[in-house]
């Protein structure tokens, strides 16, 4: 599965767009973007995955590049129990539930009032 | 969605004691679990990979000897570390899903965070 490249951390205000950037430039034809986050002392919960077009739900956005060597995540508005880990993974999802998530260093996303 | 659970939440226990963890699918049938170990302010990293009624493949550099995983069901498996040492200490997080799902449909428990004095 392809690397991915995080900023370490960000800080966003409550109420604002937080915009959360990834780098995969060696992402295979193949490969999805996978979204998690992991609030502190708890499990890593899903968030939302995309192969190229922008994706939408519940939770958040998901932009892909049109080249597909990067992307944003976007949580439209931010609130204080967003602050979390965020990891961004790229892998085959044919795999299905047979493949491991890797997880990288992730980005810390502090929130503030 | 579907609920993992892990138990027991939180367990201290004495160097060179066993501890058993559990984690169960409360609502699926899970015939595939994953164990990760985190250490603080680090990133979750993949200890093993067991499916129900085989043998769990462990990553490069995890003991299988001193990590005793068993998915005996198709709702639980259990991770035993053999002999703790304070080393040992650290956060427990298992996953579980099902065969030819797709991976988003993967869940994660809470977590046993592990104390060895």
């Amino acid at each position: 599965d392809a690397k991915t490249t995080q900023p370490p951390s960000m800080d966003c205000a409550e109420g604002r767009a937080a915009n959360l950037p990834c780098n995969h430039s060696t992402i295979s034809g193949n490969e999805y973007v996978y979204w998690y986050r992991q609030i502190h002392s708890q499990g890593p919960q899903y968030i939302i995955h995309g192969l190229k077009n922008n994706e939408t739900n519940e939770m958040a956005s998901l932009i892909i590049t049109e080249d597909r060597k990067s992307s944003t995540l976007i949580l439209p508005h931010a609130t204080l129990r967003d602050t979390a880990v965020y990891y961004c993974i790229v892998r085959v999802r044919a795999s299905g539930n047979t493949g491991k998530l890797i997880f990288g260093q992730g980005t810390t996303l502090q929130v503030k009032p | 969605g579907a609920v993992v659970s892990q138990h027991p939440s939180r367990v201290i226990c004495k160097s060179g004691t066993s501890v058993k963890i559990e984690c169960r699918s409360l609502d699926f049938q899970a015939t595939t679990m994953f164990w990760y170990r985190q250490f603080p302010k680090q990133s979750l990293m993949l200890m093993a990979t067991s499916n129900e009624g085989s043998k769990a493949t462990y990553e490069q550099g995890v003991e299988k000897d001193k990590f005793l995983i068993n998915h005996a069901s198709l709702t639980l498996s259990t991770l035993t570390v053999t002999s703790a040492h304070p080393e040992d200490s650290s956060f427990y997080i298992c996953s579980a899903g099902q065969q030819g799902q797709p991976p988003e449909t993967q869940y994660f428990g809470p977590g046993t965070r592990l104390l060895v004095l």
